[in-house]
């Protein structure tokens, strides 16, 4: 099942904060948080393990909620390279490493 | 580390010709690898899943026959998309994966005129 993210977009102004979140109706086993800009790939960004483990950027931080539903993405100090499309995957317990994206959240660093 | 290329970058062709993307993880064994569709401004679309030596599993409303995916080796996975059509223009990406997290490729922009 696709997973639910929110906002699908916001506009900051550079050294702002902002929070992605990512819900599922299922109990995951893991959410990946990639970046995505126009034309390019999407860059991976963090893991989150049903097993609390966590994988990723020194200055990004993510949060998987006790129900292992929904995870938040922290984007602290914004500066314009953080401008892209963020798209979470998630996988359940019985998809193996096969996951299913969000629609994304658009995300603007103004100067 | 946790490289993946793929190639071409960008494609052009005429409708009922065959197209074949390559694939490759650069500095890591990809156990599994798996190919994504994306449209202008929409989430990417998981097509199939591929594990070294084994037949591809595709998603459902996915024509196997269509398009086609090798996974010869541990480094190289190729998708050809047979007899293609004007529908079939989109942004393909490939992602390797040796464990838990998958690495994407640059992806490939084909239009098919």
């Amino acid at each position: 099942q696709q997973p639910v993210q929110s906002p699908q977009a916001v506009i900051l102004r550079e050294g702002e904060d902002a929070v992605i979140n990512c819900s599922s109706s299922k109990a995951l086993y893991s959410v990946h948080w990639y970046r995505q800009k126009h034309g390019e790939a999407p860059v991976f960004l963090m893991i989150l393990l049903k097993g609390g483990e966590q994988k990723g950027h020194d200055k990004i931080s993510a949060s998987f909620n006790e129900k292992k539903q929904q995870s938040s993405l922290y984007l602290t100090a914004s500066q314009l390279s953080y401008s892209g499309t963020y798209f979470c995957g998630t996988a359940e317990e019985t998809s193996g490493s096969r996951l299913t994206f969000g629609e994304g959240t658009q995300l603007t660093v103004n100067p | 580390g946790a490289v993946v290329s793929q190639h071409p970058s960008r494609v052009i062709c005429k409708s009922g010709t065959s197209v074949k993307i390559e694939c490759r993880s650069l500095d890591f064994q990809a156990t599994t690898m798996f190919w994504y569709r994306q449209f202008p401004k929409q989430s990417l679309m998981l097509m199939a899943t591929s594990n070294e030596g084994s037949k591809a599993t595709y998603e459902q409303g996915v024509e196997k026959d269509k398009f086609l995916i090798n996974h010869a080796s541990l480094t190289l996975s190729t998708l050809t998309v047979t007899s293609a059509h004007p529908e079939d223009s989109s942004f393909y990406i490939c992602s390797a994966s040796g464990g838990d997290t998958q690495y994407f490729g640059p992806g490939t922009r084909l239009t098919v005129l």
